[in-house]
Order: structure tokens, then C-alpha cells, then sequence
């Protein structure tokens, strides 16, 4: 059973520059957020998906969006790339919300 | 703002040596869940809290929550080189609040 998968591991983006990272869920979960983890910092929760609607939604701005699709994986797009969105982009699944695990992470430097 | 604070930031701790970290907050919580990620690598969920006053363990680690629901701690015994990581606490409502962590490192 494959857990938490992320796309890419790494990527490095120019500023100004547009970004799609990709993440498929546990087999069996429903449920797919997204958080971001500056160096040195505990992950901040981005947005949360759930039936292909975005449920809640943490302090970032409109640059940052996503999607879910129908096989319940998500993709997380920035626009618009500042250095300052340089970090690990995480994305975590859940079936009941109680136990969150965690993909590997994309790693994202902007230059 | 962040509504979870951890204390310590970084422990430096000779193989053996007890570890704790320290997660407080100024409202009371519903849960606390506690997560380990090791350098590079990704959160992993190891325990939630949910009753005032709840105490759990696992093997070495001891995870206590404070009467009041406002606290919440972790305890490793004897530690040992596998421990070396980040041990963030977070309060889940829906979403993860995390705290900042606390970096431990283990000398051989």
C-alpha cells in the first residue's frame, strides 16, 4: 500500500514564475491538505480539499491555489513566485481527519 | 499568530540523557497530536491527547496533557541516535496548528 505520494521532490522556479506540485493520497483517503514549511519552521497549513471543494483555507494569499479531482489527488499552484515561497511544500491525507500522514514533500527554491 | 508555543528550540543531549520538550498554549485545547520529523525528511504522526490530564506512552517516549488542556509535553527516556529529529506538538481542528519544534540532537 503505497502511502502519501508528492511531484515533483525537488524544483527550482524564477521569480514571477507559475508552479504546479502534485500530490496523490493514502489509498483511502478522501481528505488531502496542503501545508507549507519554511526552513527551520513548523509547516503552516495552507488550504484543505475534500470532495473536490477547498474546506478550509489557512492565511495565504490568492496566488496560491488548488484542486482536487475526482480520484481524490491534488495539485497545489502558485503564481506569481516570490523568494519568500522558497520551502517544503507538504501535502498530507486524511480518511477521518484524525490521523494525518504526510508525502515527502517538494522541495522549492525560487531564485 | 502562532497559537502553539514549544519550548525548547534545540536540545543538545548526550546518548543516554533524558529529553523534554514543552508545548503550551493560551487557550485550552480540544487535542494536541505529536509529530516527529527526522532531518530531511517528513512529519510523522505519533500520538494525539484528547482527556485533561491524559498520560501516554510508547516504549521510551511519554506523552503527558496538562489538566488544564493548555499543556502538553513530551518525554523521551535514555535517548539514543534514532531519537535525532524535530518533535513538533500541534493542535488539530480540522486543520494542523503546529508549534515551532524542538530540534533535538543526540551525541554518540
Amino acid at each position: 500500500d503505497a502511502g502519501v505520494t508528492q511531484s515533483p521532490t525537488h524544483l527550482i522556479k524564477t521569480r514571477g514564475q507559475q508552479v504546479t506540485l502534485r500530490c496523490s493520497p493514502k489509498s483511502g483517503h478522501d481528505t488531502v491538505s496542503w501545508y507549507q514549511q519554511a526552513l527551520g519552521q513548523g509547516p503552516q497549513f495552507i488550504f484543505q480539499y475534500y470532495e473536490e471543494e477547498e474546506r478550509q483555507r489557512g492565511n495565504f494569499p490568492d496566488r496560491f491555489s488548488g484542486h482536487q479531482f475526482p480520484n481524490y489527488s491534488s495539485e497545489l499552484n502558485v503564481n506569481a513566485l516570490l523568494l519568500g515561497d522558497s520551502a517544503l511544500y507538504l501535502c498530507a491525507s486524511s480518511f477521518n481527519l484524525y490521523e494525518q500522514y504526510f508525502g515527502p514533500g517538494t522541495r522549492l527554491t525560487v531564485t | 499568530g502562532q497559537q502553539v508555543m514549544q519550548i525548547p528550540q534545540y536540545q543538545h543531549v548526550q546518548e543516554g540523557e533524558d529529553f523534554t520538550t514543552y508545548c503550551n498554549s493560551s487557550t485550552t485545547l480540544s487535542n494536541i497530536q505529536w509529530y516527529k520529523q527526522r532531518p530531511g525528511g517528513h512529519p510523522v504522526f505519533l500520538i494525539q491527547l484528547v482527556k485533561s490530564g491524559e498520560v501516554k506512552k510508547q516504549k521510551r517516549l511519554t506523552f503527558q496533557f496538562g489538566e488544564a488542556k493548555k499543556n502538553s509535553s513530551l518525554h523521551i527516556t535514555a535517548t539514543q541516535t534514532t531519537d535525532v529529529g524535530t518533535y513538533f506538538c500541534a493542535k488539530f481542528g480540522g486543520k494542523l496548528i503546529f508549534g515551532q519544534g524542538t530540534e533535538l540532537s543526540v551525541k554518540p
